[in-house]
């Protein structure tokens, strides 16, 4: 049973443009929700994260929006840049057991 | 790729051979894991660590038996090779004190 579902699967975006990648959980008991950007041949790396406490958390032009009772979470990526053309993953854990689900990814190309 | 190395970072093997893959970490960190990735799934939790000689399954371990002799290593073997196991295998750490994983540059498996 997949535990969080990413949507969409492949993303295209022109560059200047806002990326909105989405996710949904069923396990009200996450409480911990990273995204990981992964180039081709790299291993995935933390992006951001956030805790169900706040709504909102931003970093540069990386923002996760968090609805609780929604169960779901999203990444936006103001003024995408060709750079930015990556994998992106989102994952939730608990903290007891330190494990992370993954949803299935969004390769996301951002066109000069 | 916070001072995590995987070996071999290729393989090619045939069915029914053996296989162990290795993480190697310097910084001492309890918690270790590995991870499986492939198309369409996202990485999925095959099995991991949270200490020397500890070790439990994840979603997906069967076929797979890992071990925990060091702090600094953690081991996946793959007794008998099928072309079901076929994937980009990753290690992670984390910290004792946070959820947050940092993956390894993972290693490329191929089973004919």
């Amino acid at each position: 049973q997949q535990q969080v579902k990413q949507s969409p699967q492949s993303l295209i975006v022109q560059k200047g443009g806002i990326s909105i990648i989405n996710c949904a959980y069923e396990n009200t008991a996450f409480d911990y929700f990273p995204w990981y950007q992964q180039f081709p041949g790299k291993g995935p790396a933390l992006l951001i994260a956030i805790r169900p406490d706040v709504s909102e958390k931003k970093e540069g032009r990386f923002t996760i929006s968090f609805n609780k009772s929604a169960k779901q979470f999203s990444l936006h990526i103001m003024d995408s840049q060709p750079g930015d053309s990556a994998t992106y993953f989102c994952a939730a854990s608990i903290a007891s057991a330190r494990q992370l689900t993954f949803g299935s990814g969004t390769q996301l190309t951002v066109l000069p | 790729d916070a001072g995590i190395t995987q070996s071999p970072r290729h393989k090619v093997t045939e069915t029914g051979t053996p296989v162990t893959l290795r993480c190697h970490q310097t910084e001492n960190h309890r918690y270790m894991y590995w991870y499986r990735q492939d198309p369409g799934h996202g990485l999925r939790l095959i099995h991991y660590s949270y200490g020397v000689k500890d070790t439990d399954k994840g979603e997906v371990s069967d076929g797979y038996s890992v071990s925990r002799s060091k702090t600094e290593d953690f081991l996946l073997t793959l007794e008998s090779a099928t072309s079901s196991q076929t994937s980009v295998y990753f290690c992670a750490i984390s910290l004792w004190d946070s959820q947050t994983q940092y993956f390894g540059p993972g290693t490329r498996l191929l089973v004919l």
